[in-house]
């Protein structure tokens, strides 16, 4: 299984100002996804990061307020843009290799907006 | 997508045997059926992934009758650290992303262990 790192663990943010959020995996890996989990609720897709392209959002999910870079096989960030109180969620990454069904997730990224 | 239902919360004490059930009607011939597991201020963990008849590993077993319509995650000899949100997913492929793919978590089972 993949091992998973998220950058930051949690942050306090002002509205109106935006939170990019790292992942990084141990290995090479075929999918990286980005997910939020609001509190108590269960986890909503925001979209698939394309190695060298651009993202592929799910409904609701926009990328002027979800812009993604995947700049490599290794890497990715979600940046949340122009944030507001309804934000404050927790945002996962996972990943999924190229011969697993299965997804493997980050430990997440705590974000409070005040 | 095949849309899942499953309890929204399980009781149990430590030592038993948890069965907990997801409802999947419209299950499509070429889905998936994985279940994670889920603890407090954590990612999900990847448990067991099934297609039909019985998986077992090493932490869990998972029961598919013939018609897929449902499945049943079966947690053998429950401790507290069990206790934790189940979520059933099924899906085509986990690679071909969202909403065609494994990547739609319903609103999961939680399971609670007592002493």
């Amino acid at each position: 299984s993949a091992v998973i790192s998220q950058k930051p663990s949690r942050d306090i943010c002002q509205r109106g100002t935006s939170l990019t959020i790292q992942c990084q995996v141990d290995s090479q890996v075929t999918m990286m996804f980005w997910y939020r989990q609001q509190p108590g609720q269960s986890l909503t897709l925001i979209a698939t990061a394309n190695q060298g392209s651009e993202a592929t959002y799910e409904s609701g999910f926009v990328i002027d307020k979800f812009p993604i870079s995947r700049p490599n096989l290794t890497f990715s960030t979600l940046t949340v843009s122009n944030l507001s109180p309804e934000d404050s969620s927790i945002y996962l990454c996972s990943v999924a290799t190229a011969y697993q069904e299965t997804q493997y997730f980050g430990p997440g990224t705590r974000l409070l907006v005040l | 997508l095949a849309k899942t239902t499953q309890p929204i919360s399980m009781d149990s004490y430590e030592g038993q045997e948890v069965n907990i059930t997801c409802s999947h009607n419209n299950i499509a011939t070429n889905d998936y059926i994985t279940w994670y597991q889920q603890f407090p201020s954590q990612g999900p963990r990847f448990i067991i992934q099934g297609y039909k008849t019985k998986v077992t590993n090493e932490v869990a077993s998972l029961f598919i009758p013939a018609d897929r319509k449902s499945s049943t995650l079966s947690l053998p000899r429950v401790s507290l650290s069990d206790t934790a949100v189940y979520y059933c997913l099924v899906g085509d492929s986990v690679h071909y992303g969202g909403s065609q793919g494994n990547l739609i978590f319903g609103k999961g089972t939680k399971l609670s262990v007592k002493p």
